[in-house]
Parts: C-alpha cells; sequence; structure tokens
C-alpha cells in the first residue's frame, strides 16, 4: 500500500467553480501534512500546510482528519492559474525531515 | 525568501557517462538537503538524505554506488549518476531545509535524458 494516495484526476472545472481534492495516508503516526502545487516540468512549491483544525489561505481551505487519515483541499472560486498538479505530502514519524509526496492529482480550469 | 538552485536544469549525455549536479542553498545554510526523483505521471520518490560532513543515507532500492553524494558544504550537494543508462532519465530535484523555520525549499530541478 502507498504511504500517500490521491486520486489522480484530471479534474476539469470552468473558471469559478469549487473544487475538492482528497487524500489519504497509511502511517497513523504522521505528523505533518502539507499541500504542494506543481505546474509542468517545474519544482513542487508549497501551497499550504495542514492543521488538525483546519486552516483556510483566501481561496484555499485545507482540513485532516487524523482519525480516518485523511486530508482534503479545497479551492473556490477557480482561476485559470489554478490549473497545475496538487500534491498532498505528508512527513513520517522516524524519516528524519523527508517527505512523502502522493502522485498529485492534477486540476484544469477552463475558461 | 529562501532559495535553492540546481545546476544544470537539464542535460543530456549518451549512455555510460556520467553526470552531476549540483544543488545549492542561496541564502541559508542547510545541515541536511534530500534528493528527489520524478518519473513522468509518477510522485517525487526520495532517494536519499543528504547530510553535511557525514555520508548520505540512502532509500531502499536505489544504488549508492550508482547515485554518488557529496555534502561537503553547508550549502552545496551534489549527486552524480554514474554510467548512466537510458532507465536514469528522469527528473531530479533537490530539496534542503532551513531549520530555522523547518522548511524545506525545493531546487527548480534537473532533467536528465540518457540516449
Amino acid at each position: 500500500r502507498k504511504e500517500v494516495e490521491q486520486d489522480p484526476g484530471p479534474f476539469n472545472v470552468p473558471e469559478g467553480a469549487t473544487v475538492a481534492f482528497n487524500c489519504t495516508y497509511s502511517n497513523s503516526a504522521s505528523q505533518s501534512f502539507f499541500w504542494y502545487r506543481q505546474d509542468c516540468r517545474k519544482e513542487p512549491k508549497l501551497l499550504m500546510s495542514v492543521y488538525s483544525s483546519g486552516n483556510e489561505d483566501g481561496r484555499f481551505t485545507a482540513q485532516l482528519n487524523r482519525a480516518s487519515q485523511y486530508i482534503s483541499l479545497l479551492i473556490r472560486d477557480s482561476k485559470l492559474s489554478d490549473s497545475a498538479t496538487y500534491l498532498c505530502v505528508v512527513k513520517a514519524p522516524n524519516s528524519g525531515y523527508a517527505l512523502n509526496f502522493g502522485k498529485g492529482t492534477s486540476l484544469l480550469v477552463t475558461p | 525568501g529562501a532559495v535553492v538552485s540546481q545546476h544544470p536544469s537539464w542535460v543530456i549525455c549518451k549512455s555510460g557517462t556520467s553526470v552531476k549536479i549540483e544543488c545549492r542553498s542561496l541564502d541559508f545554510q542547510a545541515t541536511t538537503m534530500f534528493w528527489y526523483r520524478q518519473f513522468p505521471k509518477q510522485s517525487l520518490m526520495l532517494m536519499a538524505t543528504s547530510n553535511e560532513g557525514s555520508k548520505a543515507t540512502y532509500e531502499q532500492g536505489v544504488e549508492k554506488d550508482k547515485f554518488l553524494i557529496n555534502h561537503a558544504s553547508l550549502t552545496l550537494s551534489t549527486l552524480t549518476v554514474t554510467s548512466a543508462h537510458p532507465e536514469d532519465s528522469s527528473f531530479y530535484i533537490c530539496s534542503a531545509r532551513d531549520y530555522r523555520v523547518d522548511t524545506q525549499y525545493f531546487g527548480p530541478g534537473t532533467r536528465l535524458t540518457v540516449l
């Protein structure tokens, strides 16, 4: 079983739509959770950390459910520039500072 | 903000040659750097953890004699792909940890194509 699993998509949505991505992780002792964004042929860039109480950054809302080992990302009022691959990332215990990446969910926002 | 550079950004080489990739943290010191590899439509896979002044820690399945890592200073780690073969063609990305803010910053990646 992969450590971090995501629906690869693609998700094709019109501008202005709300879209949600989900992610599950296998190690219940995992400590830190993130969403990264990766554009085609570029490096991943941190979008936001995910906190147990849930957190919001503008149009982006992240939530964590430790009991279900489930992480979500909600994007409201999608923009064309949101088109990218969204990576769910988990830092497992005893892994030093290494990160485990999901395969990513591809989002295409259309006019 | 913190910046990590990689050089070269892309390289094409013949099978059997060795390729060195540099990863530099430009405005902070990084005692720990990481090397990842990403194949098309796949997730980033950690290859090894590079610790300044000591040997790298390799992930299971990654050949340490093929992927040589040197982290000789607090701002530079190098990955050398020795005797590269077409199956080594991939996107190699490094990251550097800024301990002051406990955040990893990624380099722009190096696209390696082995003919």
